[in-house]
């Protein structure tokens, strides 16, 4: 069947480590997207990328970095720069041939835990 | 900018009685409309969208969410509830005005029914 993958789906992380998180689509979309969630804050988008080897910062870049080198995957890396990094991530992608209807289809997300 | 609001933080129903959740948004232009629900440490799940025509958009799982231009309101509804639609609800809209489309989310909305 296809969909997203993610993983690992929970990770612990001392402070100082830079830490990747994978996700992976058979989904043949083009567009890929990070997004973080809190409590209470809903979703906030951190990159999104609408095609192999391009992608672009999300509202809330700042201590994160992406790759997108191959169609169906696109790994984030949160790095000791991200201030407050403890949260759930979640990947998601989305079929742009469908134009401004097509509707996301996300990961089972990974929870990040800063020790 | 384009942004939806869940006013609601939960909403608890009894199961068998009709259940709603409320959403309205701000846009500038036609809005593209979407609801997912989140189950507990997983990713979200599409439910319906509503994109245009019909004002009453039926999706997943018994849903349906009526679109109102004049109150700009996109409410989740469903006529009977069960104890297995307990989870998070989001609504989001589809922000034009950058040059991908990006998704914004509300804040969520909490259902619970009980049995």
């Amino acid at each position: 069947d296809g969909g997203i993958t993610q993983s690992p789906k929970y990770l612990f992380r001392k402070e100082g480590q830079n830490v990747t998180l994978s996700c992976e689509q058979n989904l043949n979309h083009d567009a890929m997207y990070w997004y973080r969630q809190d409590p209470g804050q809903g979703l906030r988008l951190i990159y999104y990328s609408q095609i192999v080897n391009d992608f672009q910062k999300g509202d809330i870049a700042e201590g994160y970095s992406v790759s997108r080198e191959k169609k169906e995957s696109f790994p984030l890396t949160v790095t000791s720069a991200q201030k407050n990094p403890t949260a759930f991530y979640l990947c998601a992608s989305r079929n742009t041939g469908t134009g401004f209807s097509g509707e996301l289809f996300f990961g089972e997300g990974s929870r990040l835990t800063v020790l | 900018a384009q942004s939806v609001a869940q006013p609601e933080d939960q909403v608890n129903v009894a199961e068998g009685n009709p259940l709603t959740v409320k959403c309205t948004y701000s846009v500038s232009g036609n809005p593209y409309l979407f609801w997912y629900v989140q189950y507990p440490n997983r990713g979200l799940q599409f439910l319906l969208k509503y994109i245009t025509g019909d004002n009453l958009v039926k999706g997943s799982y018994g849903f349906e969410a009526e679109f109102n231009k004049s109150q700009t309101s996109f409410h989740l509804k469903k006529p009977s509830a069960l104890v297995s639609d307990s989870a998070l609800y989001f609504c989001a809209v589809r922000d034009m005005n950058t040059g991908f489309q990006k998704l914004v989310f509300g804040t969520g909305t909490r259902l619970l029914v009980s049995p």
